[in-house]
């Protein structure tokens, strides 16, 4: 089953505290991206990738960190969360954004930072 | 830089009767419209898109958004609602390497 897989699903951390959020599809995707959902704003994009190797900062970087070492792998990385990032986090993949492919989505990870 | 706008919250309608979630949106250039839906504690799901072509576009359970190039809209319609419908309606623009995404509309159809 083609699908975006993100974990983990729920995670509830402290301020300071380093923490990686996973993504990885299996549609041999040369795009991916990570969006914040937050109520009022939307889906805000963090991060993306045109291809292994290659990122770029989306509109909201700051705080974040990502990799894009594998074409199937893009994690997210919070080296040291604050409570401003309470937030709900997709990633998401394309066979070519810039073709007008549409974005397939995981999941969600809900990350609360106290 | 591009844009898009829903200017309701949230949209009310009874099971049976047509409705329609709004977007307009501002680009420079050709414009790339797509609508998602967000069903709860779920990611979002591709709903249709228009690049070119025919300004009424059909997509999935069966929605259909209709282009307005002159009103700089993209409106989000359904013939006959169903409870099932109820979700997140979300209009994004394609922007280099991203989606542009609006604030959403939620969506609630009561029996």
């Amino acid at each position: 089953e083609a699908q975006v897989t993100q974990n983990p699903r729920y995670l509830i951390t402290v301020t300071g505290k380093k923490l990686t959020v996973t993504c990885s599809q299996n549609m041999n995707h040369e795009y991916m991206s990570w969006y914040r959902q937050d109520p009022g704003l939307g889906l805000r994009q963090i991060y993306y990738s045109m291809n292994v190797e290659v990122t770029d900062k989306g509109d909201v970087p700051e705080g974040y960190k990502v990799s894009r070492k594998e074409k199937r792998n893009f994690p997210l990385i919070l080296e040291s969360p604050s409570p401003n990032q309470t937030s709900l986090y997709f990633c998401a993949s394309s066979d070519s954004i810039a073709n007008t492919g549409e974005l397939f989505f995981g999941e969600g990870s809900r990350l609360t930072v106290l | 830089a591009q844009s898009v706008a829903q200017p309701e919250d949230q949209v009310n309608v009874a099971e049976g009767n047509p409705l329609t979630v709004k977007c307009t949106y501002s680009v420079s250039g050709n414009p790339y419209l797509f609508w998602y839906v967000q069903y709860p504690n779920r990611g979002l799901q591709f709903l249709l898109k228009y690049i070119t072509g025919d300004n009424l576009v059909k997509g999935s359970y069966g929605f259909e958004a209709e282009f307005n190039k002159s009103q700089t809209s993209f409106h989000l319609k359904k013939p006959s609602a169903l409870v099932s419908d109820s979700a997140l309606y979300f209009c994004a623009v394609r922007d280099a390497g991203k989606l542009i995404f609006g604030q959403g509309t939620e969506l609630s159809v009561k029996p």
